[in-house]
């Protein structure tokens, strides 16, 4: 596709529910990037990749939280034991390079209940 | 550390009025700085950024922001809004210390444009 495509859009999951978000990036691009987006805030860095090396995951709020791109392309945000807190809007982006423009999927909405 | 501040949550103007976002940032080294438009259910898109080339920066849509280093502000305008301008817009920074974009963004300024 042209840009870059998140699934599943929308996801409600009952609280201690593992999930799973997946990116799918522009063809090519080599960086990576995971953002969450509580209500009414701006996004939060989660964490980075550059092809399938994770360079910096400083912003994963916890030991629940994992993320993955084992061939440099599709990356997965792995939610374990979902807790209320979790329940956010996760965006993707992908850069051409390091020092390109990043462009955004539409983000998936994590609620949990 | 790298961070913003976006002055006002919430900015109404009316059809044809200036806009006039505000966004003050911190920053320990010469920072990148960007704005980006959301739209209800969509992803970020960039509207414009500035690299230390000129302090003026022109971006989409007939926005545009000037960096001044002396207030560290990097406020977004247009001359004349538009009903399709309604948007969230976010102010952002990024320092580039560790060799890649680790933008942080503002709480975000929605905009609203009044008939």
């Amino acid at each position: 596709g042209a840009g870059v495509s998140q699934s599943p859009r929308y996801k409600v999951a009952k609280r201690g529910q593992d999930v799973a978000l997946r990116c799918d990036p522009i063809s090519g691009h080599v960086s990576l990037f995971w953002y969450q987006q509580a209500l009414g805030q701006g996004p939060e860095f989660l964490t980075y990749f550059q092809n399938e090396a994770q360079l910096d995951k400083s912003g994963l709020p916890s030991d629940r939280f994992f993320a993955e791109r084992p061939e440099g392309s599709v990356s997965t945000l792995k939610i374990q034991r979902t807790q209320q807190e979790d329940s956010a809007v996760y965006l993707c982006a992908s850069l051409r390079d390091h020092d390109t423009e990043a462009f955004f999927g539409q983000g998936t909405r994590l609620t949990v209940v | 550390a790298q961070s913003v501040t976006q002055l006002g949550s919430h900015v109404s103007v009316s059809e044809g009025a200036l806009v006039l976002l505000r966004c003050n940032y911190s920053s320990s080294v010469p920072p990148y700085l960007f704005w980006y438009v959301q739209y209800p259910n969509q992803g970020l898109q960039l509207l414009l950024k500035y690299t230390s080339a000129a302090t003026l920066v022109k971006g989409i849509n007939g926005f545009e922001a000037e960096f001044k280093k002396s207030e560290t502000s990097f406020h977004l305008t247009k001359p004349s809004a538009h009903m399709s301008d309604a948007a969230e817009y976010f102010c952002a920074v990024s320092d580039h210390s560790g060799g890649y974009q680790k933008v942080t963004f503002g709480t975000g300024t929605k905009l609203q444009v009044i008939p």
